[in-house]
């Protein structure tokens, strides 16, 4: 089984700065994707960036991007240039898909704050 | 133009209700899950469904039985409802085939007392 692991419970940076969210994930699989999703108050799930397995260059989204360790099985969110509305849980999340279906396994979620 | 809605956003209830949560998607999607975030924000699978079939079933209790009247809608009844069912339960959907990507609803905060 799939297991996603993010080591950073809470996590507090000053606006403007940068700031990496770490997230480690186990598997045998070969074919897969890796997700960071972002949670704010409202509570609505937002897909911030996607990285597929098989893709060496490392995914980026305007202020985001990852650190993708395909061997380390690493899977690590970068910020730049930190806002106030970055502040959110993001959770890390393994995608594989099963019979039809797109399963994902998150992790157990990091508390990004940002400080004005 | 809603993606995916779910209804009710709240509900409060007592324990050995009976309670059911619906989801809706217009984005023409051919899978739809069910996930629970419980209080520590855990965000965990419990079903999914692909063209009204039954993919995925998480060891979820028999008391959560999901409901696929076609692909647009994915209902989640829940019978003898207990405290530890007070979650917040999120609606999602994906298509099969392009871009992996689920769209989530804004979720049902289930709170049973």
């Amino acid at each position: 089984a799939q297991t996603v692991t993010q080591s950073q419970p809470e996590m507090s940076v000053q606006e403007a700065e940068t700031v990496t969210l770490s997230c480690t994930y186990d598997t045998s699989e070969n074919n897969y994707y890796l997700f960071w999703y972002k949670q704010p108050p409202s509570r609505q799930m937002i897909l911030v960036i996607r990285q597929e397995a098989y893709k060496q260059q490392n995914a980026t989204e305007n202020r985001f991007s990852v650190n993708f360790q395909k061997a380390a099985k690493s899977f690590s969110l970068k910020i730049s240039d930190s806002q106030l509305g970055d502040t959110a849980m993001y959770f890390c999340a393994f995608m594989k898909r099963e019979q039809g279906a797109q399963k994902l396994v998150f992790g157990q979620g990091t508390r990004l704050t940002i400080n004005p | 133009d809603t993606a995916v809605s779910q209804t009710p956003k709240y509900l409060v209830t007592q324990m050995g209700n009976d309670k059911s949560i619906k989801c809706e998607q217009n984005l023409g999607h051919d899978t739809m899950y069910w996930y629970k975030q419980d209080s520590k924000k855990f965000l965990k699978i419990m079903f999914s469904y692909n063209n009204k079939e039954l993919i995925i079933n998480e060891t979820v209790p028999n008391r959560f039985s999901p409901k696929s009247p076609d692909k647009a809608h994915l209902n989640l009844h829940i019978n003898s409802l207990e405290l530890g069912d007070s979650a917040v339960y999120f609606c999602a959907s994906s298509q099969d085939r392009g871009r992996m990507k689920q769209y989530f609803g804004p979720g049902t905060r289930l709170t049973v007392t």
